[in-house]
């Protein structure tokens, strides 16, 4: 079946730095891969969507990519803010379904 | 906006009790979705509808049923509560299949 793995750490970044958050799958790829964000008690809310046929996409601060050689997503938040503090969740879904399948999750904390 | 609303935030039901979770979104989604969320384990869909009583399986649905009368209200049942069945339950809408979803606030549920 099919497995997500995201950073299992807690990621610990500076103010100001850039945060880059790894998103790895196993077996085929996705047709499209999505990033939220999570805060604590409440529910997910969506970032960005990317495509099997797209390599990058840029948000504001947020840039997703998507390697289907590497089978994986990395999701940067540049000029990071103690308000981006979060935690990250990395979801991939296939065409011909319309479920999503959500990895864990990394837990970003930015220090001022 | 779109907006999800779910019937509470915090739920304490007991051992064998029936247990009635609602959901509604204001927004004429087509897809809706329910999600336990763990420590550790991420989200795991539960059930999801694609349309007005119309349901699927998800990864876990055992010890749950779902009702989806009308279009804009998914309702997930726990027939008889269990401790294990302690967590926290999302549910979510989307226009399409391979869209962004959005979440409610979210249910925390604990079973004695």
């Amino acid at each position: 079946s099919q497995k997500i793995e995201q950073n299992s750490e807690a990621l610990n970044i500076q103010e100001g730095k850039t945060a880059t958050l790894t998103c790895n799958y196993t077996n085929y790829s996705p047709a499209y891969l999505q990033w939220y964000r999570q805060d604590p008690g409440r529910g997910p809310v969506f970032l960005l969507l990317i495509r099997e046929n797209e390599k990058e996409k840029r948000k504001e601060r947020l840039k997703v990519t998507f390697d289907t050689t590497l089978k994986q997503s990395l999701f940067h938040i540049t000029a990071s803010q103690p308000a981006d503090s979060a935690t990250y969740l990395c979801a991939l879904a296939y065409s011909s379904a319309s479920k999503i399948i959500f990895g864990s999750g990394t837990r970003l904390s930015i220090r001022p | 906006d779109v907006k999800v609303t779910q019937s509470s935030r915090y739920l304490v039901k007991r051992t064998g009790e029936k247990v009635f979770l609602e959901c509604v979104q204001d927004m004429d989604h087509e897809n809706m979705f329910w999600y336990r969320q763990d420590p550790g384990l991420g989200l795991r869909l539960i059930y999801f509808s694609y349309d007005v009583k119309m349901k699927e399986k998800g990864d876990i649905p055992e010890g749950y049923s779902v009702s989806r009368e009308k279009k804009e209200r998914f309702s997930l049942i726990l027939e008889s509560a269990s401790t294990n069945q302690t967590s926290m339950y999302l549910c979510a809408s989307s226009p399409f299949a391979d869209n962004e979803q959005f979440f409610g606030p979210g249910t925390r549920l604990t079973v004695l």
